[in-house]
């Protein structure tokens, strides 16, 4: 069954440093999200993203933040800066519709930012 | 912010008891949809129903919707152990150009063998 993939699933990292989280969507899908979770809290929409653009963003996803589908498979989420509070459980997702459609969800990635 | 809030937050049962959780939210949507989430790991799709739908059925899973009254529920019948997870309700909010779901804070299901 088609599924998306994540990684790293987990990494640690500097607070300050850049961090890319990487995901592959299924490959017939054309809308992309990220969500995150901080430990314990629910999950939180940051952007989607369609035709190379993003769609809608989240007040979270302010400038340290940025999307890529740099080469038509992956897609990226970038930290410019990573600060304490970026530190939860980062899900991709995917689906085929933009309206009604169900996400696949990726298995997530934790940051954790010391 | 039209965002869904489970009800209740926690909820322990006997394997073999039915499960019901509750979903409330706050503006029109398009759809609504309840996802699990085993600890530690993403975010299972189980079922959706649309706004012009009143109930439906996956399995051991029963979803209502009342759109008058702003709420879902989830029922999940005959529970198992392997039922044990955090379940959350998803709206898409029915504005237009928007594209995320928005996730309530979830209701912990724990289901005793």
């Amino acid at each position: 069954e088609p599924e998306v993939t994540q990684t790293p699933s987990h990494q640690v990292t500097q607070m300050g440093q850049e961090v890319i989280l990487r995901c592959v969507p299924i490959s017939n899908h054309l809308y992309f999200y990220w969500y995150r979770q901080i430990l314990g809290q629910k999950v939180e929409f940051l952007v989607s993203f369609y035709n190379n653009e993003i769609s809608e963003k989240s007040e979270i996803f302010d400038d340290q933040f940025s999307v890529e589908r740099p080469d038509g498979s992956n897609f990226t989420l970038k930290i410019r800066s990573t600060k304490l509070e970026d530190s939860a459980m980062y899900f991709c997702a995917s689906s085929a519709e933009a309206v009604g459609g169900e996400l696949f969800f990726g298995e997530g990635s934790r940051l954790t930012v010391l | 912010s039209q965002q869904g809030e489970e009800d209740p937050q926690a909820l322990s049962i006997q394997e073999g008891e039915n499960a019901t959780m509750n979903c409330s939210y706050k503006t029109s949507i398009n759809n609504l949809q309840w996802y699990r989430q085993n600890s530690g790991r993403g975010l299972v799709h189980l079922i959706l129903i649309r706004s012009n739908e009143r109930e439906k059925h996956s399995g051991r899973l029963r979803v209502t919707l009342d759109t008058s009254k702003k709420s879902s529920s989830l029922l999940i019948t005959a529970s198992r152990a392997a039922d044990t997870a955090s379940y959350f309700c998803a709206t898409e909010y029915s504005g237009a150009g928007s594209y995320q779901l928005t996730f309530g804070k979830g209701t912990k299901l724990s289901v005793i063998p």
